[in-house]
């Protein structure tokens, strides 16, 4: 079965640290990768997604992630943390034949400590 | 161009009524979706539907069920509430089917609805 792991609950970093949200995955073939964020009262905000190329993808909010088809982890990254980067993170896989139906990690608070 | 609409973003009922929520998609989009948002479980899905099919389903009992309108306008029906559905149900769309082989569509959220059981 087709799943998504966001193994922190929660992730608490200092502001100007560099920040790591993980992902892994278990999808067959080469999935689309995505990350969401979700600030309180809001909707998903996309950031950045993986579709062929560079295993480095750059996003939104000076955030960045890393493809690593080896280990099936597609970790979010940021250089500096910033207080008001706070909120919610998903990870999520789309497969690329079959359902096609998204599959949504459990979600990962970052607390931005300042 | 405005954003996915979502009404009403708050809902409070009793065990055993039902409840319908509505979803506007962005102008043009035409595929629709719907996901459960629960703090245990995250976001799961619940159904696709693109120029009024329903395309995709996910595991959920028949009781949730949904539609949409020849102007891609969604609603999604929840009947016989039990305490369990008490969710955030969030509401995307894209511009064309999310399934559709070596094509890329991009989904955009709405704020969502907070339905509240009690």
């Amino acid at each position: 079965a087709q799943s998504v792991a966001q193994p922190e609950d929660q992730v608490n970093v200092a502001e100007g640290n560099p920040l790591t949200v993980k992902c892994t995955y278990s999808v067959s073939g080469n999935p689309y990768l995505f990350w969401y964020v979700q600030y309180p009262n809001r909707g998903l905000q996309f950031l950045l997604k993986y579709i062929t190329g560079d295993n480095l993808v750059k996003g939104s909010y000076g955030f960045e992630a890393e493809f690593n088809k080896s280990q099936t982890s597609f970790h979010l990254k940021k250089p500096s943390a910033l207080v008001s980067d706070s909120a919610l993170y998903f990870c999520a896989v789309r497969a690329r034949s079959g359902t096609y139906k998204y599959i949504f990690g459990t979600g990962t608070r970052l607390k931005v400590l300042a | 161009k405005a954003g996915v609409t979502q009404t009403p973003r708050y809902l409070i009922k009793t065990r055993g009524q039902q409840v319908t929520l509505s979803c506007s998609p962005i102008s043009g989009h035409r595929s629709v979706s719907w996901y459960q948002q629960t703090p245990g479980q995250g976001l799961q899905f619940l159904f696709e539907y693109f120029s009024e099919t329903q395309r995709n389903k996910g595991n959920f009992p028949g009781r949730f069920s949904g539609r949409q309108f020849s102007n891609s306008r969604s609603e999604m029906n929840v009947s016989t509430l039990e305490l369990g559905d008490s969710a955030l149900y969030l509401c995307a769309s894209s511009l064309g089917p999310l399934g559709r082989p070596g094509v890329y569509n991009e989904q955009f959220f709405g704020p969502g609805t907070r339905l509240t059981v009690l």
